[in-house]
This record gives structure tokens, sequence and C-alpha cells, in this order.
């Protein structure tokens, strides 16, 4: 057990730009969730999957914003012709559902990502 | 919708002694669950415990204990004998039972005097 790991763990882009983040789950994890927490903040849901399907996306996540689970592995969150305002750090949780009630959610390190 | 809030922004403990950190939260649920989570400098986030609401008795894991009053919709944590590797940001959080998602008050980042 690897934990999950998110990829790049810093990304600084134009604005403009599309930029692709990775996640991956702890393996059996078939829930896994994308937050984006910025400045003194705390973590705001955007989206969260059940192994390949996106149950839920947040307001949050505006049209630039897209989700992927293919296989139900992996996750990439792509952003679109990225603005100023997305700049923040990008955590990505998974958990396992089945594995008794309030299962906590284990979160990567996260991606920071800064538009100059 | 449910909120979370943590009021203090900041609080301070001198090593080995106790700090509470505050948290209320609103909900018109009756099946949830209630989560602090620790966000050390530059590292990811890590449970600290949780709470299941159909539970009465307080949650305790070691050095670390909660408070929960569900009338109040109150959920504080007590930090005993604080450790430098204590210090870091620590976010209540809470879940629907009928809904994985968390939502996250807006943290509160603990300093240990040594």
């Amino acid at each position: 057990d690897t934990g999950v790991s998110q990829d790049p763990r810093h990304k600084i882009t134009k604005r403009g730009q599309n930029v692709t983040f990775r996640c991956d789950p702890i393996s059996e994890h078939n829930r896994l969730y994308w937050y984006r927490q910025t400045l003194g903040q705390g973590p705001e849901f955007l989206t969260y999957f059940q192994n390949e399907a996106q149950l839920e996306k947040s307001r949050l996540l505006s049209d630039r914003f897209s989700a992927e689970r293919p296989k139900g592995s992996f996750s990439t969150l792509e952003i679109q012709r990225t603005e100023q305002g997305d700049s923040a750090m990008y955590l990505c949780a998974s958990s396992h559902p089945y594995r008794g009630e309030g299962t906590e959610a284990f979160f990567g390190q996260g991606t920071r990502l800064t538009v100059v | 919708a449910q909120t979370v809030t943590q009021s203090q922004p900041e609080m301070s403990v001198q090593e080995a002694e106790t700090v509470t950190l505050s948290c209320t939260y609103d909900t018109s649920e009756s099946d949830y669950y209630l989560f602090w989570y620790k966000q050390p400098p530059s590292r990811q986030m890590i449970l600290v415990i949780r709470q299941e609401a159909y539970k009465q008795q307080n949650a305790t894991e070691n050095r670390f204990s909660v408070n929960f009053q569900k009338a109040a919709k109150s959920f504080s944590l007590k930090i005993s004998d604080s450790q430098l590797g204590d210090a870091a940001m620590y976010f209540c959080a809470y879940r629907s039972g009928a809904n994985s998602k968390l939502t996250f008050g807006k943290g509160i980042t603990l300093s240990v005097r040594p």
C-alpha cells in the first residue's frame, strides 16, 4: 500500500494554457475524490467517482474543468484555459466504502498549481 | 446544505500541555460522521479521529479525544500532552451518511511552543 499518489507535485503555467493532473488512488479503493484548497481555506469538494462513474460534481467545477477515471483506476483532472483564480492546491483522496461505515478518505500530497 | 465552522484561525500550546480546538456544524440530517484531519506543512492530510453521530460515547485515539455535543452541534478536539509534532493545520470535517464527500471547515493553525 503506497498511498495516494499525485503527479505533478507542482505546476506553474501561463494563463490560458491547459493543464492536466493525475491521481493514483490506493489499490482496491473504488471511490476517488478531487478537492481544491486555496490558501488559508479548507479543501472544497470538486467531484468524485465510484469506479469509473462520476457520481457527483460541485458547482465549483466550471465547464473548463473535466475529470475522468478510465477503467476505474487512476484519475485525471484537466483545467482548460487556466485563469489566475485557478491557482490552488488540488487534492485527491480515495476510500473503500465497503470496509465499514465512516471509512476514512486517504489523501495524496496534492498538486500545487500556480497560474501566472 | 451542511456547513462546518472553525472560528479560531490560530492557537498555540506549550509542549506537554493540553489544548482544545473548537468546531461547530450545521445539518438537518441525523445520520452523519465527523472527522478531525491534520495537515502538517507541505505534507498530506491524515485522519486524526472520527465520530459517528449515532454513537453517544466520545471517540478517543491515544492523546486525542473529542467532545461531541450532538444537540449543540459541537465537535471539539482535545490534544493532551502536546508534542512538537502536533504542530499543523487541523480541519474539522463533516460527511453525510448518504454521501461520501467531505465538507471541511477553514482550519486552525496549531503551534506548539517548546
